[in-house]
């Protein structure tokens, strides 16, 4: 257990519709970091929130939005969902605001839209 | 445009030899390097991590070196043990707020 807490950990869902994810970052860890692995892709970087406020975007569609709540857990919104948006989405946590000493991701959700 | 490549997707080496896994950048901002390991149905869990400042970082059976003229970094593991066999993702920061950039992965394959 990385003490990164994802739910729910499968998700089916219709093209069209929206789905909501959420993240309990590790106790004490201020940023939360939002990452979309498609097959045979890399993590790709979505966004990242610290200590409740957005400190950058990466490559999120703006059909996507996510905000961290005072309790510092995130949710990552996902609208208008297509096919191509099928995925598996990790959630990670650090304590610093810089990237560079790496963080902890949770176990991820998978998405799949029919 | 990728700016972390793996140019290999897999790697297949026996117990007890030197694994060697490669990774090359374009992005002459980066300045820290990451390893994380992923095992299935696991989210990726960090390895090591190299400084631009030096070109080589070692803990235990894995040591990451850095060739920054070359934009070239590679991941060894040594003896490589049955445990290893995982997808290892190479990943560059360039500081600041942003994500990591990860390349996507290679899966080492430790046979008996």
């Amino acid at each position: 257990d990385s003490g990164v807490t994802q739910t729910p950990k499968h998700l089916i869902t219709a093209t069209g519709q929206r789905v909501t994810l959420r993240c309990s970052p590790r106790s004490g860890d201020l940023s939360v970091y939002w990452y979309q692995q498609s097959l045979d892709q890399g993590l790709q970087f979505l966004i990242h929130y610290y200590n409740g406020e957005e400190r950058a975007k990466g490559n999120i569609l703006e059909r996507f939005s996510a905000q961290q709540f005072p309790d510092l857990h995130s949710e990552l919104n996902l609208s208008s969902l297509e096919l191509g948006d099928s995925a598996l989405y990790f959630c990670a946590s650090s304590a610093f605001l810089r990237g560079d000493y790496g963080y902890t991701f949770g176990s991820g959700t998978r998405l799949t839209v029919v | 445009d990728q700016q972390v490549k793996q140019n290999s997707p897999s790697l297949s080496v026996q117990e007890g030899r030197i694994s060697i896994l490669n990774c090359d950048y374009t992005n002459s901002m980066f300045d820290y390097f990451l390893w994380y390991k992923k095992y299935p149905a696991e989210g990726p869990t960090f390895l090591i991590s190299i400084s631009s400042i030096k070109d080589k970082n070692e803990d235990g059976r894995f040591t990451v070196f850095l060739n920054k003229s070359a934009k070239h970094l590679s991941l060894h593991i040594v003896p490589s043990q049955p445990g290893d066999s995982a997808v290892y993702f190479c990943a560059a920061s360039g500081g600041g707020a942003d994500g990591l950039t990860f390349g996507k992965g290679t899966h080492l394959i430790i046979q008996p």
